[in-house]
């Protein structure tokens, strides 16, 4: 399978600030990436595709100027939660996926954001 | 309605015994089938996928899919107290010529020693 990795692992932030996340495919060019979000004890929830080198497509509901997503190379991806608040404390996660018959994807090992 | 349904448990079984996890979709349209394992606090790892009808086998795991009922099941063979996680269901779906993916709510399993 795919390596991906994310980083950070982990980050506290005050209400109001900005984080960025970002994802690396390690051992192969990706250009599509997923990224996810996850409540406790839900399910992942599809965010946004990240598209190399064009404009991520964003699922209803996802604010794109709240969510900034940058694909600029194959295999980085990052995620900028602009503004953030406590209600955006979350479990992030990107995916990759690679060039497959069966479309499986992989996962980085995720992000906790926590916004005080 | 939702578009990948899965029973959330938590699914109790004692050690060595099979387990066996259900999932069912709505869009006939659905092309591939994954099952993910996740760790509390950990992100899904990929066990395995499958694309046409009967079974998969790999190790202990089978995925058996039928698409005339859209039902997709994992069975875990011997099962293992480090199986104890919770099992996601995913389909994969293109639309607009985009793959799309849809997971379930996934179901907790717990394996007793």
């Amino acid at each position: 399978g795919a390596v991906v990795s994310q980083h950070p692992s982990r980050v506290i932030c005050k209400s109001g600030t900005s984080v960025k996340i970002e994802c690396r495919s390690l051992d192969f060019q990706a250009t599509t990436m997923f990224w996810y979000r996850q409540f406790p004890k839900q399910s992942l929830m599809l965010m946004a595709t990240s598209n190399e080198g064009s404009k991520a497509t964003y699922e209803q509901g996802v604010e794109k100027d709240k969510f900034l997503i940058n694909h600029a190379s194959l295999t980085l991806s990052t995620l900028t939660v602009t503004s953030a608040h406590p209600e955006d404390s979350s479990f992030y996660i990107c995916s990759v996926l690679p060039w497959s018959a069966y479309n499986e994807q992989f996962f980085g090992p995720g992000t906790r954001l926590t916004v005080l | 309605q939702k578009e990948v349904e899965q029973n959330s448990g938590p699914l109790s079984v004692p050690e060595g015994a099979i387990a066996s996890l259900n999932c069912t979709y709505s869009d006939r349209g659905s092309q591939s089938f994954f099952w993910y394992r996740q760790y509390s606090g950990k992100s899904p790892e990929l066990i395995m996928f499958i694309y046409s009808n009967g079974d998969k086998e790999d190790g202990r795991f089978t995925a058996q899919l039928n698409k005339a009922s859209q039902y997709v099941s994992l069975l875990i063979r011997d099962s293992q107290p480090s199986d104890s996680a919770t099992y996601l269901c995913a389909v994969n779906i293109l639309t607009s010529g985009t793959y799309k993916y849809i997971f379930g709510t996934g179901t907790r399993l717990k394996v007793l020693a």
